[in-house]
């Protein structure tokens, strides 16, 4: 299986902050990188797919970047509804594996 | 509305089988796959597998093979997770999830989501 591994495993930030998370792949995925984001007491939702491409209705404060083994999530202005825990996908082969997760808590 | 509805929280004892389900509305059920994936509490995600219903082709995480059964009911556009004997390790949050495609990057997603069905295995 392909590891994903996500850093940090939480943060602190403030509402406008600029918040960036980072995944590793354990071998390239050239980019089948998705981001999800969960809310408390709620299902995932798709952020981000082909590591850089927004999902329809997504604020465009989230965006994407990387190839390869590396990539980043990077929130430009964080909201209150942003505090939640982002999670990582590779999608290059099956089984699809999940990054542990980054909780971004308020400061 | 585009959405997966999974079928309600279940409370089981160790040694029971379940059969939970993720129901389709709002788009051709059979040119979407259906995956599963698994939320331990307090816990991260786990991709268990996935399913196209058209065919039926069944591709399963080696971590999960010969532990549940996925399998889908295309004159229902339904989907199911079953257990033949369940353990507490089972005890879990499950979602459904739907994919347009394996094999390519920019359909190989989970862009609708059902909205978890709870299972309790507890003595």
């Amino acid at each position: 299986d392909i590891q994903m591994t996500q850093s940090p495993s939480s943060l602190s930030a403030s509402v406008g902050d600029r918040v960036t998370i980072t995944c590793r792949a354990s071998q390239s995925i050239t980019n089948y990188l998705n981001w999800y984001q969960q809310r408390p007491g709620r299902a995932p939702t798709l952020l981000i797919y082909a590591a850089s491409s927004l999902q329809s209705g997504v604020p465009s404060r989230f965006s994407g970047s990387g190839s390869a083994t590396d990539f980043t999530l990077t929130i430009s202005s964080l909201q209150p509804e942003d505090f939640a825990i982002y999670y990582c996908q590779q999608s290059y082969t099956i089984p699809w594996t999940f990054g542990q997760g980054t909780k971004v808590e308020v400061k | 509305d585009v959405q997966l509805v999974q079928s309600g929280a279940e409370v089981k004892k160790p040694g029971e089988s379940l059969k939970i389900s993720c129901k389709g509305s709002g788009f051709d059920f059979t040119n979407y796959w259906i995956g599963w994936v698994r939320q331990m509490p307090g816990k991260g995600l786990e991709w268990m597998g996935i399913i196209y219903p058209r065919d039926s082709d069944t591709r399963y995480s080696p971590s999960f093979q010969g532990q549940v059964t996925i399998s889908a009911d295309n004159s229902i556009s339904t989907a199911f997770l079953q257990w033949s004997s369940l353990r507490a390790s089972d005890t879990a949050m499950y979602y459904c999830a739907r994919s347009p495609s394996l094999v390519v990057a920019t359909r190989n997603i989970f862009d609708i989501w059902g909205q978890g069905t709870m299972v309790t295995v507890s003595s």
